[in-house]
């Protein structure tokens, strides 16, 4: 069945750690990948998107992500954590352009002082 | 532009009410769709537009759902006879042809 995963539900990183998480997919072809954060009691904001071309994308808030066709991956990650990247993130996937977004469940991550 | 705007941000209404909620999309993004996100859960798919044409809809939209988008620019989901399962946040998104997904703030629903 088509599905995005996101195996990690709760993720507790130091201040200045870095971060990694993770993303997998099961499509048949390669679909259009997205990383989006969400804070508390808010909408979606899109950290980054890939479409085709380099498999390491960069976004906002320093974070980038890299594409593993081999792994059907996706993951998204951030050099230097800073305590107000503690969100829920969320990977997304369409299968064809202007279809729908399909979630993954969401990692939550929580940022230790 | 001022982005995806939805339209109350909360409600609170008893069991068996209808509720109606607005979405207002990018003016010039063609497709509109809505979400569900539940607590800790990422969003589920609803239902999409493009233009004013529905043109899918989620097994999740029971009959007690409804969505339009009658002009091609704003859209409105019903939720006839609510029940205490609807209670979730209600998200709305729209995108042109770069794929360039905007979600709103989303309107919370708590049916008591």
């Amino acid at each position: 069945a088509q599905s995005v995963t996101q195996p990690d539900i709760h993720i507790t990183v130091s201040e200045g750690a870095s971060l990694e998480l993770r993303c997998n997919y099961s499509y048949g072809a390669t679909p259009y990948l997205f990383w989006y954060v969400q804070s508390p009691g808010q909408g979606l904001q899109l950290l980054l998107k890939y479409f085709s071309g380099d498999t390491l994308v960069q976004g906002i808030k320093g974070f980038e992500a890299e594409f593993k066709r081999s792994q059907s991956s996706f993951n998204l990650r951030k050099p230097s954590v800073h305590w107000s990247d503690a969100a829920e993130y969320f990977c997304a996937v369409v299968v064809a352009a202007g279809n729908k977004l399909t979630f993954g469940g969401g990692t939550r991550v929580l940022v230790k002082p | 532009d001022t982005g995806v705007s939805q339209d109350p941000r909360h409600k609170i209404t008893k069991r068996g009410q209808n509720v109606t909620f607005r979405c207002d999309p990018i003016s010039e993004h063609n497709r509109l769709y809505w979400y569900r996100q539940t607590l800790g859960q990422g969003p589920e798919f609803l239902t999409y537009f493009q233009n004013e044409a529905q043109l899918e809809k989620s097994r999740l939209l029971s009959d007690r759902f409804s969505a339009e988008r009658p002009k091609g620019s704003f859209s409105t989901l019903e939720i006839q006879r609510t029940e205490q399962g609807d209670s979730a946040m209600y998200l709305c998104a729209s995108s042109s042809t770069d794929m360039g997904y905007t979600f709103g703030s989303g309107t919370r629903l708590t049916v008591v």
